[in-house]
């Protein structure tokens, strides 16, 4: 079955300092992969996708690069703000060209940072 | 603006009573997804429903009903046959255009069953 596995949390930052949170995945066909960011008592916001290999996804300073080679699809961003504290959550959808695909999520990676 | 309304946000209720929660989008989306989310863990898929009058059974769907009268609305009821429900409980839709597959989140609704 498909699965995802991120790094261990919770991830402590100081502002300004770079970002990685590793993202692994096992999948049986060409899945797109996400990253989901959750704020407190909140819902999940999309936050970027890649639905093919070498696809880079970003959005707000956050890129991720789909690597089929590795299955991997790390989350990384230059500079951290006190306002990117959140929990995130990669996934991936295999659809394998059907009209619907199951969301399979990590665990989610809690991300401090402190000013 | 579109999005996807979940209420209410936080829901009380005595052990041995049903509850339904509400779930509505405006976005125009065939499918619709009930989520469990529990303390430091991922998302559970619940239920899922691809198109009105039709859902399946997600990974834990025991405990649980949906209806989808609507292509808006996809309510779930929480049943006193759930041994634990107590959850942060998360509706979502998405398009099924192949290729576009992701999903929306409405906001939650924390419940707590005492």
């Amino acid at each position: 079955g498909n699965s995802v596995t991120q790094m261990e949390g919770p991830v402590t930052l100081s502002e300004e300092a770079f970002l990685t949170i590793n993202c692994t995945y096992t999948a049986t066909g060409y899945p797109s992969l996400f990253w989901y960011v959750q704020y407190p008592g909140e819902g999940l916001q999309l936050l970027l996708k890649a639905t093919k290999a070498d696809d880079k996804g970003s959005n707000k300073g956050f890129e991720a690069t789909y690597r089929k080679e590795t299955t991997s699809f790390h989350l990384e961003k230059g500079s951290v703000q006190v306002s990117d504290s959140a929990v995130y959550f990669c996934a991936l959808i295999d659809a394998g060209g059907t009209s619907y695909g199951k969301l399979t999520f990590g665990q989610g990676t809690i991300l401090t940072v402190h000013p | 603006d579109g999005g996807i309304t979940q209420s209410p946000k936080y829901l009380f209720r005595k052990e041995g009573q049903n509850v339904t929660l509400s779930c509505e989008q405006n976005l125009n989306h065939d499918a619709m997804y009930w989520y469990r989310q529990d303390p430091g863990q991922g998302l559970r898929l619940i239920y899922y429903s691809q198109i009105v009058n039709d859902f399946q059974k997600g990974d834990i769907a025991e405990g649980y009903s949906v209806s989808r009268e609507k292509k808006e609305s996809f309510p779930l009821t929480v049943t006193s046959a759930q041994k634990n429900p107590t959850a942060f409980y998360l509706c979502a839709s998405s398009t099924t255009l192949i290729g576009r597959h992701e999903q929306y989140f409405g906001p939650g609704t924390r419940l707590t069953v005492t």
